[in-house]
């Protein structure tokens, strides 16, 4: 079974537009993240999630704004869509383990296309 | 501003080689680091973890981190060709993780058969 799963893989949207991607973790983790790649492949975390604690990064404009309707889920919602925006979206959740180490998971991404 | 900074490549190895990977970092405070490994097209993938100074092994992987000189590396003996991919070196500050990794922006690795 997928530990941490995104919908939709792709999006193609027009600017101007709103849209949501939907992610969820079955592996009980208690905390989110999003993250964005963009097209020259560097990975930045956007947003964590942590028992009804958001953090943001400061970089992020007040058009993103994460969800989470429970633990298990945490939505990304864009409202105003601009052409920089194209990128790939990862979810991802950690698991805590004993000793305080932890592992990260990502989901599989969605392409986002901004025309 | 956290910085992990790795030399993007493309580092290219032979089949059978040792391929090694490097990675510093800005923050003297960074408690954990990571190696990720992204197929084109893919997401990235958990290969190692490292929390203290020394070597720590898992299988054909080798991170070594020094936090004295900010410095965590990935060794691959008999690196094959399903090897060949990005490699994205992580860090963190804090013990929990809860404010997310910073990446570097990978090095790019190819195995030659």
């Amino acid at each position: 079974d997928t530990a941490v799963s995104q919908t939709p893989k792709y999006l193609v949207t027009q600017m101007g537009n709103d849209k949501s991607i939907k992610c969820e973790q079955n592996l009980g983790h208690d905390t989110m993240y999003w993250y964005k790649q963009d097209s020259k492949k560097f990975l930045k975390i956007m947003f964590s999630y942590n028992n009804k604690e958001l953090i943001i990064n400061e970089t992020v404009p007040n058009r993103f704004s994460p969800k989470s309707p429970d633990k298990a889920h945490l939505n990304l919602h864009i409202n105003s869509l601009e052409l920089g925006d194209s990128a790939v979206y990862f979810c991802a959740s950690t698991l805590l383990r004993d000793g305080g180490t932890y592992e990260q998971y990502f989901g599989p991404g969605t392409r986002l296309t901004v025309t | 501003q956290k910085e992990v900074e790795q030399n993007s490549g493309p580092l290219s190895v032979p089949e059978g080689a040792i391929a090694s990977l490097n990675c510093t970092y800005s923050d003297r405070g960074s408690q954990s680091f990571f190696w990720y490994r992204q197929y084109s097209g893919k997401s990235p993938e958990l290969i190692m973890s490292i929390y203290s100074n020394g070597d720590k092994e898992d299988g054909r992987f080798t991170a070594q981190l020094n936090k004295a000189s900010q410095y965590v590396s990935l060794l691959i003996r008999d690196s094959q060709p399903s090897d060949s991919a990005t490699y994205l070196c992580a860090v963190n500050e804090y013990g929990g993780g809860a404010d997310g990794l910073t990446f570097g922006k990978g090095t790019h690795l190819i195995i030659q058969p």
